[in-house]
This record gives structure tokens, sequence and C-alpha cells, in this order.
């Protein structure tokens, strides 16, 4: 079965630190990718999503996303964090799971905390 | 336009009660998910539908748990009857089906089953 990883459980940082989340998959072949993001008593909201071309995508809020496939990675970066991005980040992938169909595999999460 | 609308958000029911969540999906969106996540995790699908047909329901729990979505626009989840271990949040989702495709959540339902 599909599992995504995630190597962060809680990171917290000061306002105008750069941020770095990791993001590995098991997958070997083609697969679609996707940063969600939960802000407190908010939705899951799309941040970003890889489906093919440029392996490194931009997203809402300067935040950016480098695929890699040798490393079935997709990390996420920002250079600069605000207050505002404390949320909790979800990288999930869209991958065959048998019989023609697809299925969407969330990692953990990882809880964001910006200290201003 | 409107997002995915679940309702309600918040039910606290003691266990072996019954319970249902509703979702009503973005209009024009063929395919309808049911997630589950639990504390600290991230979402698990627990059925997709495909307008009416559910086409993946293998990690629903039969035993207890059923879905329906009639004229494949709304669904509701039905859990009967509740157990302590059920307490979560229950997502549902809508896309416009395929593999690249985008999936919207809406707010979820919080279950405490005490």
């Amino acid at each position: 079965a599909q599992s995504v990883s995630q190597h962060n459980h809680h990171v917290i940082l000061s306002e105008a630190a750069s941020l770095e989340l990791g993001c590995n998959y098991s997958y070997g072949g083609t697969v679609n990718l996707f940063w969600y993001v939960q802000y407190p008593g908010q939705h899951l909201q799309l941040l970003l999503k890889y489906f093919s071309g440029d392996p490194l995508v931009k997203g809402i809020k300067g935040f950016e996303a480098e695929f890699i496939k040798s490393k079935f990675s997709f990390n996420l970066r920002k250079p600069s964090v605000q207050w505002s991005d404390t949320a909790e980040y979800f990288c999930a992938v869209n991958a065959p799971s048998g019989a023609g169909s697809y299925q969407l595999t969330f990692g953990k999460g990882t809880k964001l905390s910006v200290i201003p | 336009e409107a997002g995915v609308v679940q309702s309600p958000r918040y039910k606290i029911i003691e266990k072996k009660q019954p319970v249902a969540f509703w979702c009503n999906p973005i209009s024009g969106h063929n395919t309808l998910y049911w997630y589950l996540q639990n504390l600290g995790q991230g979402p698990e699908l627990l059925i997709r539908y495909e307008n009416e047909e559910a086409v993946d329901d293998s990690q629903l729990p039969k035993d207890r748990f059923s879905a329906e979505r009639l004229k494949g626009v709304d669904s509701t989840l039905k859990i009967q009857p509740a157990e302590l271990g059920d307490s979560a949040v229950y997502l549902c989702a809508s896309s416009q089906g395929g593999y690249k495709n985008i999936q919207y959540f809406g707010a979820g339902t919080r279950l405490s089953v005490l």
C-alpha cells in the first residue's frame, strides 16, 4: 500500500525564519503530489500541487515545493514565515490503488507554530 | 462559488447510539469522498463515489458504517451503533474526478462518542 511520510510532527519557528517541511512517498510510478494546509478552525485548503513539468512548483502565500523523483520527495519551502502561517500542513500523494482507480494518501501532518 | 458543505459541525452522542453526517459537494463535482481523520493523523479514505455509485468502499467498516449518495449529489454517512473508538473528524471532499483532479474539502464533522 502507498505510504506518505512527513518527517516533522511539530516545527516551531520565529517570524522571518526559513521553512522546509519534508515529505517522502513510497509509490515508484507516476504520481500527483499535493500540499494541503489547515489553519486553526478552518477546513483543509490546497496550498500547491504537482502534476507534471517543472519540478519546482509555486503555490499560494509564497510557498513552493520541489519534486525530486529520484528521492521520492516533495518538500515544502518558504523563505520567510509569518505568524499567519501557523497551521497544520499535510502532504498528499495521488497514486494508483488497483483496478484502474486512484487514491489520495495523506501524511500524518506537520504542525507549524510561528512565534511573533 | 460555494464550497463543500457539511453538517453538523459537531456531534456528541453516547456509545451504541446511531449518528449521521451530511455532505453537499461543490456543484458539478461528480466524485465525492468521505474521509476519517483521527487526532494527530492525516485523513484516511472511507469511501469514494462516482455519481451515485460507490466505486471504492474497501476501507469502510461495513458492519457499522454505511453511506449513500442518492441522485448523485448529496451524501450521508451513517454509523450504527457508534463505539468509543469512532470519535474523530469525518471529512467530506469532492472533485471533478479523474487522475489529475483536485479534491476540495468541507469543514468536517467532529464526532465525540461518550
